[in-house]
């Protein structure tokens, strides 16, 4: 079963340093999310690709904050000089044009 | 506002009994879907069941269902003879708008359901 799959599942990292996380998307999906959720909280949504293009950024999403698509496949969502507010689980979903989107399990960034 | 409420921070259940999730949305919009989606400890968000707004039957899918009462703007599910492994949190989500420009998802803040053996 081919999943979403999301690399690493834990990361620490000091304040300060970049961080990179990959995610690798159903293949036949052409739409790929990346969303936030700090403790307790439901998601949040921060950028959306369709194909290789970046459609929608969240106001979430700062100027420490980049996310890729290369070639419409796998994504990448670096984040630059990070702080303790960072904290938080990184998910990345992918779906077809309107259909559901499938989740993967997540990427748990904490910021010491 | 919040555009999707739960009001139910946690819920228990007895194994093998049935239980309702609240969930009430808020939207402008004619068209849209509403989600519920289960995350066990592990962090996976997994699909369970979709309503679309102009769907005139409640949706189901094998144990869950949906109650949705479009006037009321609730979207609550049903999970039928409740098994130990549906202890998790569970969130409902809506996608506003029709066309291409419905894709992402607001989500409620969670129930954590309990289920008692």
């Amino acid at each position: 079963d081919t999943g979403v799959s999301q690399d690493p599942r834990h990361k620490i990292t000091k304040r300060g340093q970049n961080v990179t996380f990959r995610c690798d998307p159903i293949s036949e999906h052409n739409r790929l999310y990346w969303y936030r959720q700090t403790l307790g909280q439901g998601p949040e949504f921060l950028t959306y690709f369709q194909n290789e293009a970046q459609l929608e950024k969240s106001r979430l999403l700062s100027d420490r904050f980049s996310a890729e698509r290369p070639k419409g496949s796998f994504s990448t969502l670096e984040i630059q000089r990070t702080e303790q507010g960072d904290s938080a689980m990184y998910l990345c979903a992918s779906s077809l044009l309107r259909r559901e989107a499938f989740f993967g399990q997540g990427t748990r960034l904490t910021v010491v | 506002a919040q555009k999707i409420t739960q009001t139910q921070p946690g819920m228990f259940v007895q194994e093998k009994e049935a239980v309702t999730l609240d969930c009430t949305y808020d939207t402008s919009d004619q068209s849209y879907g509403l989600f519920w989606y289960k995350q066990p400890s592990s962090g996976e968000m997994i699909f369970l069941i979709y309503q679309g707004s102009y769907d005139e039957q409640n949706a189901t899918e094998g144990r869950y269902s949906l109650n949705f009462q479009k006037a009321r703007k609730s979207a609550n599910l049903v999970i039928s003879a409740s098994q130990l492994g549906d202890s998790a949190m569970y969130f409902c989500a809506m996608r506003e708008g029709g066309g291409g420009s419905n894709y992402k998802l607001t989500f409620g803040k969670g129930t954590l359901l309990t289920v008692n053996p």
